[in-house]
């Protein structure tokens, strides 16, 4: 069964520091979704591309955070330096956009930030 | 901006019991998506619901949307321990953009 991959599963950094997240989708989905999840919330979306292209990144901070989907398929989803605010779980999904718009979801990476 | 509520946020319920989770949003859309989380996992989807007067089964569990009342309600019947876990309902503004979620209903079944 297609499943959306993430890695690492689990990060522990200290603050200022680099971390990057890798997303690869379900094979042939075209739209890819960084979600941000705050313990005790609901996921809020970071950032959206469809193929290649960012279609919405207005919740990302810019300032510290970065994304990129080169080819079109798998993406990586960076942060420098890391705050404590943060730590939370990240997690990557996928769809392919029509009149049914549900996500499948990776596993995610939990990242603690000390 | 779009909201979606959710209620109530915490509920301990007994095995064999009935209970009724409700999801309240802020846009016209008439999409609507129920995901289960357990506790450190990702999300598992389990039901989407197209239309007005949309009705999905899965075992003890059933999802009703009523666009017209912004309203969307997931039905436990008869409830047992397998069925605790986080349940959050998810609305998007329209095909292609990202989900918006409630804050979860974090669900508990006691003996």
């Amino acid at each position: 069964e297609a499943e959306v991959a993430q890695s690492p599963r689990y990060k522990i950094t200290e603050k200022s520091q680099a971390v990057a997240f890798w997303c690869d989708p379900i094979s042939g989905h075209a739209t890819l979704y960084w979600y941000r999840q705050i313990l005790g919330q609901g996921p809020e979306l970071l950032v959206q591309f469809q193929d290649e292209s960012v279609v919405d990144d207005s919740q990302l901070p810019k300032d510290r955070f970065s994304a990129e989907r080169l080819k079109g398929v798998d993406s990586t989803l960076k942060i420098q330096p890391a705050e404590l605010g943060d730590s939370a779980m990240y997690l990557c999904a996928s769809n392919t956009p029509g009149r049914n718009n549900e996500q499948f979801f990776g596993p995610g990476t939990r990242l603690t930030v000390l | 901006e779009l909201k979606v509520e959710q209620n109530p946020l915490f509920l301990s319920m007994q095995e064999g019991k009935n209970y009724t989770i409700y999801c309240n949003y802020s846009t016209t859309s008439d999409r609507l998506y129920w995901y289960r989380q357990d506790p450190g996992k990702s999300l598992e989807s389990l039901f989407v619901l197209l239309s007005n007067g949309a009705v999905k089964q899965e075992g003890r569990l059933m999802a009703s949307l009523d666009t017209k009342a912004r309203l969307s309600t997931l039905h436990i019947t008869a409830a047992v321990h397998d069925l605790s876990a986080t349940y959050f309902c998810a609305v998007d503004m329209d095909s292609g953009y990202a989900l918006n979620f409630g804050k979860g209903t974090s669900l508990l079944v006691t003996p």
